[in-house]
């Protein structure tokens, strides 16, 4: 069974500040996609960045990237230069190829991030 | 571009009402999901489908019920609604490629009384 896991609930981080969210996977699968997603106040699941885990190098997407390490089993968010509107729930999930267990991501529990002025 | 919808949007039932959530894709998306949010638990999987016709259980089917008849609509089904059921209802879709991202309807805040 696929598990992961946000060890933070909150974060408190001062504007422009750089902020990580941490995140371990547990998985048996050599193939797999790790995914985030931010959820604001108004509740929409927005999607984030993408991380194959086959791919030779670290997402990046904007101000987001991807801190992959296969051995630790870690894909932490990196934010640089936080905004105000960046105060929102995100969520780490990951997708492994259907080998008998159910098709879909699975999510950890989430990181509330809210940023100060 | 609508994206993913889902209807309604707000819905208050009682103990033992059914109901019907529909989730509607304009993308051509193959797969499509249901999932809840209740707090401090992040999204897990209900029921899932893979293409037309088919559906499959997640992590948390009992008490759902889903139909998949065109290949844009999937559909979520209370039976017999519990208070256990309030929650937040997400559906979702993606294509057949197995790590593109999943997008996601804009919610269902569902309270069984």
């Amino acid at each position: 069974a696929q598990k992961i896991t946000q060890t933070q609930p909150g974060m408190f981080v001062q504007e422009k500040e750089a902020v990580t969210l941490d995140c371990t996977y547990d998985t048996s699968d050599p193939s797999y996609g790790l995914f985030w997603y931010k959820q604001p106040s108004s509740g929409e699941m927005i999607f984030l960045i993408y991380q194959g885990s086959y791919d030779q190098q670290n997402a990046t997407e904007g101000r987001y990237s991807l801190n992959f390490q296969k051995a630790r089993k870690s894909a932490n968010l990196v934010i640089s230069a936080s905004q105000l509107g960046d105060s929102a729930m995100y969520f780490c999930a990951m997708r492994v190829p259907s080998g008998g267990g159910a098709d879909g991501l699975t999510f950890g529990k989430g990181t509330h991030l809210i940023i100060q002025p | 571009n609508a994206g993913v919808t889902q209807t309604p949007k707000f819905r208050v039932l009682k103990t033992g009402q059914s109901m019907t959530l529909l989730c509607a894709q304009d993308m051509n998306h193959e797969y499509m999901y249901w999932y809840r949010q209740d707090p401090g638990m992040g999204l897990r999987l209900i029921h899932y489908s893979v293409g037309e016709g088919t559906t499959a259980k997640g992590e948390v089917p009992d008490g759902y019920n889903v139909s998949r008849l065109k290949k844009q609509n999937f559909l979520l089904g209370l039976e017999s609604a519990a208070p256990s059921q309030t929650s937040v209802y997400f559906c979702a879709s993606s294509y057949n490629r197995r790590y593109t991202e999943a997008f996601f309807g804009q919610g269902t805040r569902l309270t069984v009384v």
